[in-house]
């Protein structure tokens, strides 16, 4: 089944030590997303990827960033991990063409800051 | 400024009873508006796609209904496996991103 791929489904790292996220989709989607969500919020939209285009939102803080080495791959890393940016990670898929942006989920990462 | 807003923040219900959640949208050009279902530790789960008022969509006991101010998930006759935290989100000509609603946590008791 096509499908959103998030790993790891858990990460856990200490203050200020640099952590990565992986998101891999094999829906072919041309549109990667990476979400913050905290508890009982709504997700926050990071930024996106529209092919190789990076598009940051103008509240990202600095310290988050973002790599799509290709279509299937895209990667989240925060660079000196604070106890503020605990939460779970999701990443979404869409596909422009649709005209829709309906976006597909992957199952999230929850990260834990010690 | 787009806007949604979902209502009621919790819902508790026994199995067997239905009810309605609602979403009100403030939007400059709807061009959708999404449902997703989200359990807890999970990301979220696409239900529905609306596009214009007087659509309607269904799947098993859920129901989405779209006007120019709101939707509605309906729910008939629910069961405890239908417990999750339901997620409104729009899509408007501008801002170019999804604008999600804080959620309405549905419980279903047995």
């Amino acid at each position: 089944d096509a499908m959103v791929i998030q790993n790891p489904r858990y990460q856990v790292t200490q203050f200020g030590k640099p952590v990565t996220l992986s998101c891999s989709q094999t829906l072919n989607h041309n549109v990667m997303y990476w979400y913050q969500q905290k508890s009982s919020q709504a997700p926050k939209l990071l930024f996106h990827y529209y092919d190789k285009d990076f598009n940051n939102e103008a509240d990202t803080p600095d310290n988050f960033q973002s790599r799509r080495p290709n279509t299937s791959f895209c990667f989240l890393d925060i660079r000196s991990p604070g106890l503020g940016d605990a939460a779970m990670y999701l990443c979404a898929t869409s596909s422009r063409t649709s005209g829709y942006n309906e976006q597909f989920f992957g199952p999230g990462t929850r990260l834990t800051v010690l | 400024e787009d806007q949604v807003t979902q209502s009621p923040e919790a819902l508790r219900l026994q199995e067997g009873e239905s009810s309605s959640l609602n979403c009100s949208y403030t939007v400059s050009g709807l061009r959708g508006l999404f449902w997703y279902r989200q359990d807890p530790g999970k990301g979220p789960e696409f239900l529905f796609t609306l596009y214009s008022a007087g659509e309607e969509k269904e799947k098993e006991r859920l129901k989405a209904t779209l006007t120019k101010k709101e939707s509605f998930l309906h729910i008939t006759a629910p069961k405890p496996e239908d417990s999750a935290t339901y997620l409104c989100a729009v899509f408007g000509n501008q801002g170019g991103k999804l604008i999600f609603g804080q959620g309405t946590e549905l419980s279903v008791k047995p």
